[in-house]
């Protein structure tokens, strides 16, 4: 089975633009989830989908939003990209509604903001 | 929400020893899970132990969920298992939170 597909791997933007990032689950997995990693916050959990809902949203700013498709597959954008937002992206999967499943992580992509 | 908090944030070791590496959680957990991330940042999870006691290889990890807290073990470490260990913990109908980690760093 393949993993948690994540892309672009690197990513390299100005302040002021937008960014979409695109997370593929395993196969037949249905929940996915965001995470932001910096040396400074560590790693913050930003939201999570199950069959297109959004189940659960972290501390974030509004310019932070995501959404699923019926294939389970998910992107989240960021908005009017300021210097902090800079960081490692990570997207997880789960098989399952149980929302304690374990997760499984991609290579995520690292995005910086000039 | 929940605070998770990992210690020792940083741990050396010469290859073929054995460590423990603790998380403890400031309220009742119904998932506990540790990871490893390898120096190209892809977390793996290692554990899903929201109670009792697992062993996969030569890694092994306990929760004791009544007194709050989780330890990961790693026996005659090898260079590989360098790279920054994380657990993560979440509360009914709240988010996963992440400690801050344990650093690993396996001398040859």
């Amino acid at each position: 089975k393949a993993g948690v597909t994540q892309t672009p791997r690197y990513l390299i933007k100005t302040r002021g633009q937008q960014v979409t990032l695109s997370c593929s689950p395993i196969s037949g997995h249905r929940s996915v989830s965001w995470y932001q990693q910096t040396p400074g916050q560590g790693l913050q959990f930003l939201f999570e989908y199950f069959s297109e809902t959004q189940r659960n949203k972290g501390n974030f700013p509004g310019r932070f939003s995501g959404r699923q498709f019926s294939n389970s597959r998910s992107e989240m954008n960021v908005s009017t990209l300021e210097l902090g937002d800079s960081a490692l992206y990570l997207c997880a999967s789960s098989p399952d509604s149980n929302p304690n499943s374990p997760l499984h992580f991609g290579n995520g992509t690292r995005l910086t903001v000039t | 929400g929940i605070q998770v908090e990992q210690s020792p944030p940083d741990l050396i070791l010469q290859e073929g020893a054995n460590s423990t590496l603790r998380c403890n959680f400031s309220d009742s957990v119904n998932n506990l899970q540790w990871f490893h991330q390898n120096p190209w940042g892809q977390l793996i999870n290692l554990f899903y132990i929201p109670s009792g006691t697992k062993q996969n290889g030569r890694l092994s990890a306990t929760t004791v969920a009544t007194e709050r807290y989780s330890l990961l073990y790693i026996s005659s470490s090898q260079t590989t298992d360098s790279g920054v260990y994380f657990c993560a913990a979440k509360a009914a109908g709240n988010k996963l939170t992440f400690g801050g980690g344990t650093r690993v760093l396996v001398k040859p």
